[in-house]
């Protein structure tokens, strides 16, 4: 069955501070993974794709596949970064089925 | 494109009443899902369309809840009696599966509240 877990309701961490939001997933074959953001009053968006190995907004992604882990990362974090940030999985082989954990809530604190 | 579009933004009704949201994809888009955000459990996935044609629909929560996709451009969601736990925010997200990136582009939101 596909599974996210995001273990932190809730993440408080001072400006400047280095930021992890964890995500863990349980999947039998091979997921695509993602993370999406909602800022206050905007709509959810996607932020990065493991398959893009991109950095956006200074934060990355590392699928570690021997962990099943999706952990986000930023070193310095910006009082803009506060949201609410998603990890999703789509499953492959043919299905589509895009499922999401139960989200972190990041407070950046000046 | 305005992006994916739902109305009503904001519900509020009685227990026992019955609540229809609408959604609008993206026009060009193949994928439809909906989904369910509350603050315990976050976005569940209720149920989600490949080409109108519902997929997999094992998230909805029980008979109360129906979808209906008829065309490419419109789909509904029902919940009939409503009840207080049914209070949240519901999402409309589409994609198109052709372009390889995966991307959900969601709605703003129906915020239903039940009394």
């Amino acid at each position: 069955a596909q599974r996210v877990t995001q273990p932190e309701k809730l993440l408080s961490v001072f400006k400047g501070a280095p930021v992890e939001l964890k995500c863990n997933y349980s999947y039998s074959g091979s997921p695509e993974l993602f993370w999406y953001v909602q800022y206050s009053r905007q709509r959810l968006q996607l932020l990065l794709r493991h398959i893009s190995r991109e950095s956006i907004k200074g934060f990355t992604a590392d699928l570690n596949k021997g962990e099943t882990s999706f952990h986000l990362k930023k070193p310095f974090a910006q009082e803009e970064d506060s949201a609410m940030y998603y990890c999703a999985l789509r499953g492959s082989s043919g299905t589509y089925k895009y499922i999401f954990g139960t989200g972190t809530r990041l407070k950046v604190l000046a | 494109d305005a992006g994916v579009i739902q109305s009503p933004r904001h519900e509020v009704t009685e227990m026992g009443q019955e609540v229809t949201l609408r959604c609008k994809p993206i026009s060009g888009h193949d994928y439809l899902f909906w989904y369910r955000q509350t603050m315990m459990r976050g976005l569940e996935l209720l149920i989600y369309f490949n080409n109108n044609v519902p997929i997999d629909d094992s998230g909805m929560p029980e008979d109360r809840f129906s979808a209906k996709m008829p065309n490419a451009s419109f789909s509904t969601l029902k919940i009939q009696p409503s009840e207080p736990r049914d209070s949240a925010v519901y999402f409309c997200a589409s994609s198109l599966a052709g372009v390889n990136t995966g991307e959900l582009f969601f709605g703003e939101g129906s915020r239903l509240t039940v009394l």
